[in-house]
């Protein structure tokens, strides 16, 4: 019974680049949400996801940042134009309705 | 708004002690969910329990405890005779309980416990 999925574990753009996160929920979630854990700062919400829907995006920047859960495959979270300070790492969770919410191992995002 | 504080930063504690890590939490809603996550420093997040608001009764598994009191709005988490393997950052968490739990986690900032032999 795998869990959540997060590839690749780690990352690393140049400034100005694209990055491409993906999260396959574990079997049985429709829900995916993705966090922010940013050096000497906690774990921040960014965005809420069904399938096909977006249910609250409202963590994410205004500006470069995408996410997307389509029909069918993973999660992506998009990050375009990357500056230095998108170096963090982003967890994907996935749960049932009205369930509890199980985290990926995480993508670590580093930003030359 | 909801928020979480946990207010120890840091904990060194010696194998074998007991230890309490608090978490207090604001909230104006009358239905919410609490959850304490592990984050290990392999770098993922193990969730640990989640209780609703209507449930105050104190939880026990294995060496591990939560003590629940609405009437200071604390969710506090003791883990008993310690281990290194315990050693990790646990965070506290909050999510509004209208549709069922499935909302976004507001999450304390963390404490590192640090177990040492």
């Amino acid at each position: 019974n795998a869990g959540v999925m997060q590839n690749p574990r780690h990352l690393v753009r140049r400034r100005g680049q694209e990055a491409r996160l993906r999260c396959s929920p574990m079997k049985g979630h429709s829900h995916v949400y993705w966090y922010r854990q940013l050096p000497e700062e906690g774990l921040k919400f960014m965005v809420y996801l069904q399938k096909e829907n977006i249910i609250d995006e409202s963590g994410m920047p205004k500006e470069r940042f995408s996410a997307e859960f389509p029909k069918e495959g993973p999660s992506i979270l998009r990050i375009q134009q990357v500056v230095r300070g998108d170096s963090a790492a982003y967890f994907c969770a996935s749960s049932p309705p009205a369930g509890t919410q199980y985290f990926g191992p995480g993508t670590r995002l580093t930003v030359l | 708004a909801q928020k979480v504080t946990q207010a120890q930063t840091e904990i060194s504690v010696v194998e074998k002690e007991d230890v309490t890590l608090d978490c207090v939490y604001e909230t104006r809603d009358t239905t919410y969910y609490l959850f304490w996550y592990k984050q290990p420093p392999s770098g993922e997040l193990v969730f640990l329990i989640r209780r609703n608001s209507f449930d105050e009764q104190n939880e026990i598994s294995g060496r591990y405890s939560w003590n629940f009191q609405k009437s200071t709005s604390s969710f506090n988490f003791t883990i008993t005779a310690s281990q290194v393997v315990d050693s990790a950052v646990y965070f506290c968490a909050l999510t509004r309980g209208e549709q069922g739990g499935s909302e976004k986690l507001v999450f304390g900032k963390g404490t590192k416990l640090t177990v040492n032999p």
